[in-house]
């Protein structure tokens, strides 16, 4: 099945310990992106990619990091996570630029 | 401040009759346009992409883009309880990039 996933799916977390959300697709999709969601905010993009060790910041993108070191996968890395990244996050992955992304599940991240 | 904006809502409308959902957009060279749908606690998923001016049928959708006005449309006829989500618009505000803008949805209600 044709599919984005990502893991964890809920995380709870405190202050300063860092985390790294794993996003892997399967449709080998050259195009990548992390997006944050939150109310009243809608979805706003974190990073991108547009292929291996190929990435470019979004609109929010301080205090994570990403990696493109293999295809399928685009982690999202929170070194010293705060308060207000708490949030609920998606994975997406496109076959072509500025084309129809596919989402995954989200994971909902809270620092405490 | 490249920005999205969609029609506040929540918007409710009868079982069997149309949904007019709308969207405006700052950034003149955008070009390409999505429509996505999001059931409270799922990920986005692509209902219409559409790239050129004028009207995009697929099935009770219809799309409509009119790049001088920078105002992209969605319709939804014969308008179903399942129909009751939040609509995304996204404009990918780079020609043919990756980076993409999101504006903040527009709740829909279908009452049976």
């Amino acid at each position: 099945e044709a599919q984005v996933t990502q893991n964890p799916r809920y995380l709870i977390t405190v202050t300063g310990k860092k985390l790294t959300v794993t996003c892997s697709q399967n449709m080998n999709h050259e195009y990548m992106s992390w997006y944050r969601q939150d109310p009243g905010l809608g979805l706003r993009q974190i990073y991108y990619s547009m292929n291996v060790e190929v990435t470019d910041k979004g609109d929010v993108p301080e205090g994570y990091k990403v990696s493109r070191k293999e295809k399928r996968n685009f982690p999202l890395i929170l070194e010293s996570p705060s308060p207000n990244q708490t949030s609920l996050y998606f994975c997406a992955s496109s076959p072509r630029p500025g084309g129809e992304q596919f989402f995954g599940p989200g994971t909902r991240l809270t620092v405490l | 401040q490249k920005e999205v904006e969609q029609n506040s809502g929540p918007l409710s409308v009868p079982e069997g009759a149309i949904a007019s959902l709308n969207c405006t957009y700052s950034d003149r060279g955008s070009q390409s346009f999505f429509w996505y749908r999001q059931y409270s606690g799922k990920s986005p998923e692509l209902i219409m992409s559409i790239y050129s001016n004028g009207d995009k049928e697929d099935g009770r959708f219809t799309a409509q883009l009119n790049k001088a006005s920078q105002y992209v449309s969605l319709l939804i006829r014969d308008s179903q309880p399942s129909d009751s989500a939040t609509y995304l618009c996204a404009v990918n505000i780079r020609n043919y990039g990756q980076n993409f803008v999101f504006g903040p949805g527009t709740r829909l209600s279908v009452l049976p």
